[in-house]
């Protein structure tokens, strides 16, 4: 199975700061990364699928990069309504599996 | 635009079998696999499994022995049942759309609670 692993586990910050959560799989796994964003009582939210793409109706402040095993997600410009808890996910194989979390909390 | 919806107990009995069904809307289900995915309070997303609508499926092997899913093509439903239930399957279970391109989960239901407990 592969394990995917966020960092870090939570992060304080500021609207209008960059912010960057990492996620590694513990093989490669390609370009096959998705990225989620979750509020509190709410189901899951496609941000970035394919490591780098942006699903539609997501603002282009969302960013994904990276392949084989390290990936990235970039917030360029934090904005209140992006304080949520974020999940990386690998679609390359069964049994598909999602990061920690990362909790992203207003400084 | 295609939307999701569980519906299913919202308390089972230790050792009894949880039963959930997914409806989707505003689209077929058709040509698409579908996942069942569940979350324990403030803990993350756990994948159970996933069905295409060919009756094919995959599931977690940390749940194959206790996980069935099964589809309905005439209802635009797919359902679930875990069986031998203990309160650690106690969680927020939510179905979803797996994308055509690289498999993500792009469309989500909103998510039903089912307490395990006597």
């Amino acid at each position: 199975d592969i394990q995917m692993t966020q960092s870090p586990s939570s992060l304080s910050a500021s609207v209008g700061d960059r912010v960057t959560i990492t996620c590694r799989a513990s093989q490669s796994i390609s370009s096959y990364l998705n990225w989620y964003q979750q509020k509190p009582g709410k189901a899951p939210k496609l941000l970035i699928y394919a490591a780098s793409s942006l699903q539609s109706g997501v603002p282009s402040r969302f960013s994904g990069s990276g392949s084989g095993t390290d990936f990235t997600l970039t917030i360029s410009s934090l904005q209140p309504e992006d304080f949520a808890t974020y999940y990386c996910q690998q679609s390359y194989s069964i049994p598909r599996s999602f990061g920690q979390g990362t909790k992203l909390e207003l400084k | 635009q295609v939307q999701l919806q569980e519906s299913g107990p919202g308390l089972v009995k230790p050792s009894e079998t949880l039963s959930l069904t997914c409806t989707v809307s505003g689209g077929s289900i058709s040509s698409y696999y579908w996942s069942w995915i569940r979350q324990p309070a403030g803990k993350g997303l756990e994948w159970i499994g996933r069905i295409y609508t060919s009756g094919s499926t995959n599931y977690n092997p940390s749940l194959k022995s206790r996980v069935t899913m099964s589809v309905d093509t005439s209802k635009n439903q797919f359902s679930l049942k875990l069986s031998s239930v203990t309160a650690a399957d106690t969680a927020v279970y939510y179905c979803a759309r797996l994308s055509l391109v690289f498999g993500a989960f792009d469309i989500w239901g909103q998510g039903t609670m089912v307490t395990v407990s006597s």
